[in-house]
């Protein structure tokens, strides 16, 4: 069935490292793409998003890569901090099925 | 402040104890949503509800009910709550499902049930 899904359940960064986490999607007529982050505690909230007809999104010290050859999509923090220590996931559009999430630490 | 309210934030119970956990939202949002969140599953649907009157199945709705008379609110209704549904639940709202449809997500309601 369509699944959303991340490649690595958690990452560990060494602060002022860049972070990398990965997404996998299976609908190929997926369009648009949201990242959530998800502090200890706390609901998902909004980072960036991204439509099919985009290959690369910014947003501040973060960025959204979308290769839909291969159904991937990439988050990408820059300068990580303390403060980035959260689990990530990403959804498809209609934000009904979301992956497992990735738990970031980053260690200072 | 534009805010998803969930209540309780904390609830223990005992296996067949009917429970209620409200959920409100003030962004006059048409979309609601209800997740659990499992270790190692992430989130997963239980119900949604486009509008006043219509609600729908999610992934996983065994043992849950749901209700959407007024806009703003979406209760989440375990009629006989078994120890398997113990886990940590969001409720979400969007402006709608098509097109741009950020989630805004309540705080989380963790039920423990004995």
């Amino acid at each position: 069935g369509e699944s959303v899904g991340l490649h690595l359940p958690t990452l560990s960064v060494q602060e002022g490292d860049n972070s990398i986490i990965n997404c996998a999607y299976s609908n190929s007529a997926s369009d648009y793409f949201i990242w959530y982050k998800q502090e200890s505690g706390k609901g998902p909230q909004f980072i960036i998003d991204i439509r099919s007809n985009m290959d690369k999104r910014q947003g501040q010290r973060v960025t959204v890569l979308l290769n839909k050859t291969v159904k991937h999509l990439s988050l990408q923090i820059a300068a990580t901090q303390p403060g980035d220590s959260a689990v990530y996931f990403c959804a498809e559009k209609g934000n009904m099925r979301f992956g497992a999430g990735t738990r970031l630490t980053v260690k200072p | 402040e534009a805010q998803v309210t969930q209540n309780p934030r904390y609830l223990i119970t005992v296996t067949g104890k009917k429970l209620t956990v409200t959920c409100s939202q003030n962004m006059n949002h048409e979309y609601m949503s209800w997740y659990r969140q499992d270790p190692g599953l992430g989130l997963r649907q239980i119900y949604y509800s486009m509008n006043v009157e219509v609600t729908d199945k999610g992934d996983v709705p065994e043992g849950y009910k749901v209700s959407r008379k007024e806009k703003r609110n979406f209760p989440l209704i375990l009629e006989s709550p078994s120890p398997n549904q113990t886990s940590l639940y969001f409720c979400a709202s969007s402006r709608g499902r098509s097109g741009a449809n950020v989630l805004t997500f309540g705080a989380g309601s963790r039920l423990t049930v004995l």
